[in-house]
């Protein structure tokens, strides 16, 4: 079983519509989450961190959920520089990072 | 320059071939990363380094993988004797000490035919 797992959609919306998902992770003893971006043919990019409070960084809000071990990003008003593939993060020690594959969104006019 | 340095960008080798990919963290970053992204997946760890030590190497595949960072500064990874399951593009990054605060190079797209 993959440690990060992720809805690789794609995920085909709307400019201006509201477009969430979800990705879940297996180790229980994960300290950190985030959220990265990552353009075609290019590195990845950190989006936000993820908080157990939920956070907001403009149209995105991130979302954990510790007890069934999953993790959300909603996205607002999507704009056509949203279309990436957005990869669920989880860190269980400090330096070592586990990526999901990524959810790709397309954002269309 | 401001970010971290990977070169080359592209690489084609032959089966069997050894090849060397360079990562320049950005200065006065101690702690250095190691991933590799297979088509269609998410990154996955290789190594860490702490100052010029391998801090943990437990996400290198096999012995054809080593790497070195003997300043404290450039890495270099080498794979020797590549096999085409070796294709994919090899990240590095680079954080001021052992936190999160990552960030990562364009990428070396390492193509073994």
């Amino acid at each position: 079983r993959k440690e990060v797992e992720q809805d690789p959609g794609p995920f085909n919306v709307p400019e201006g519509a509201t477009v969430a998902f979800n990705c879940t992770y297996s180790n229980s003893a994960s300290q950190s989450f985030f959220w990265y971006r990552q353009d075609c043919r290019k590195e990845p990019k950190l989006l936000m961190s993820v908080y157990s409070s939920g956070n907001e960084d403009g149209r995105f809000t991130a979302q954990l959920n510790r007890a069934s071990q999953y993790i959300s990003l909603l996205i607002r008003d999507s704009k056509l520089s949203d279309s990436a593939t957005y990869l669920c993060v989880v860190g269980s020690n400090d330096y070592k990072l586990s990526f999901g594959a990524g959810t790709t969104v397309t954002v269309r006019a | 320059g401001a970010g971290v340095s990977q070169t080359p960008s592209n690489k084609v080798t032959e089966k069997g071939k050894y090849v060397e990919l360079r990562c320049d963290p950005i200065s006065g970053h101690t702690a250095l990363y190691w991933y590799r992204q297979s088509l269609g997946q998410g990154p996955e760890f290789l190594i860490y380094f702490q100052g010029t030590g391998a801090a943990d190497d437990s996400g290198l595949p096999n012995d054809r993988f080593f790497a070195v960072r003997p300043e404290g500064s450039v890495s270099t990874l080498k794979i020797q004797r590549t096999e085409r399951g070796d294709s994919a593009v090899y990240l590095c990054a680079s954080s001021r000490d052992s936190t999160y605060g990552y960030t990562f190079g364009s990428g070396t797209r390492l193509t073994v035919v």
